[in-house]
């Protein structure tokens, strides 16, 4: 079966670091992208990854491994707006997206 | 504005009753997809559209139908709604299949 994986929920302080992971089993595999949910919004879309390697954009970076089925979403500076979940999502070799439940993150003063 | 609509924002139903909820995108996307998301799980795909006149069947697409006349509109039907079906749902549209997806803002039913 197919399966994402990625914590349910994540605590940081304002400020600071987190990493949000995602680990992945797919009936194939054609890129990996996260997305930002905030509380009763739409999804927005954050980053793709289709190679292995760090692509960085602003305060939020996301890597990939395709051969250990890995993803991480890096977001530095953390500011209380950032409080929201996290969606990760790969796509299959039927070219549809298959989700991950989400990792809500905390943000604390 | 470009982007992409949905009505009703909520919508409470009997059971057995029929409901379409609609869906309309502005940036003349090829691709279109319904979703629900359901507390505790990820976004389950019920239909999706690669073009204007055809249309796929995703995970969950039992007691839901589609289609796809134009390129801006896909509509979905609840034919006769259970209580099962209570959820958030969200369509999406990609420039094709291979983009990112962008969402509306999603429709609250509830199937009492």
């Amino acid at each position: 079966g197919q399966n994402i994986d990625q914590p349910t929920e994540m605590t940081a302080t304002e400020g600071a670091i987190v990493q949000i992971n995602c680990t992945y089993q797919t009936s194939g595999f054609n890129g990996l992208f996260w997305y930002q949910q905030h509380a009763g919004e739409a999804p927005t879309f954050l980053s793709y990854n289709v190679l292995d390697g760090l692509e960085e954009k602003g305060r939020f970076s996301s890597f990939l491994s395709r051969s250990k089925g890995y993803s991480y979403l890096l977001l530095k500076e953390l500011q209380m707006k950032d409080s929201a979940s996290y969606l990760c999502a790969v796509r299959d070799s039927n070219y549809q997206l298959i989700w991950g439940a989400g990792t809500k993150l905390i943000i604390k003063p | 504005i470009a982007g992409i609509t949905q009505a009703p924002t909520s919508q409470i139903l009997a059971a057995g009753r029929r409901m379409t909820l609609r869906c309309t995108q502005d940036m003349r996307h090829n691709a279109m997809y319904w979703y629900r998301q359901d507390l505790g799980l990820g976004l389950r795909l019920i239909h999706y559209s690669n073009t204007a006149g055809t249309t796929g069947k995703g995970e969950v697409p039992d007691g839901y139908s589609v289609s796809r006349a134009n390129t801006d509109d896909f509509p979905l039907t609840l034919a006769s709604a259970v209580p099962s079906q209570t959820s958030v749902y969200f369509c999406a549209s990609s420039e094709s299949a291979s983009n990112e997806q962008f969402f509306g803002p999603g429709t609250r039913l509830t199937v009492l």
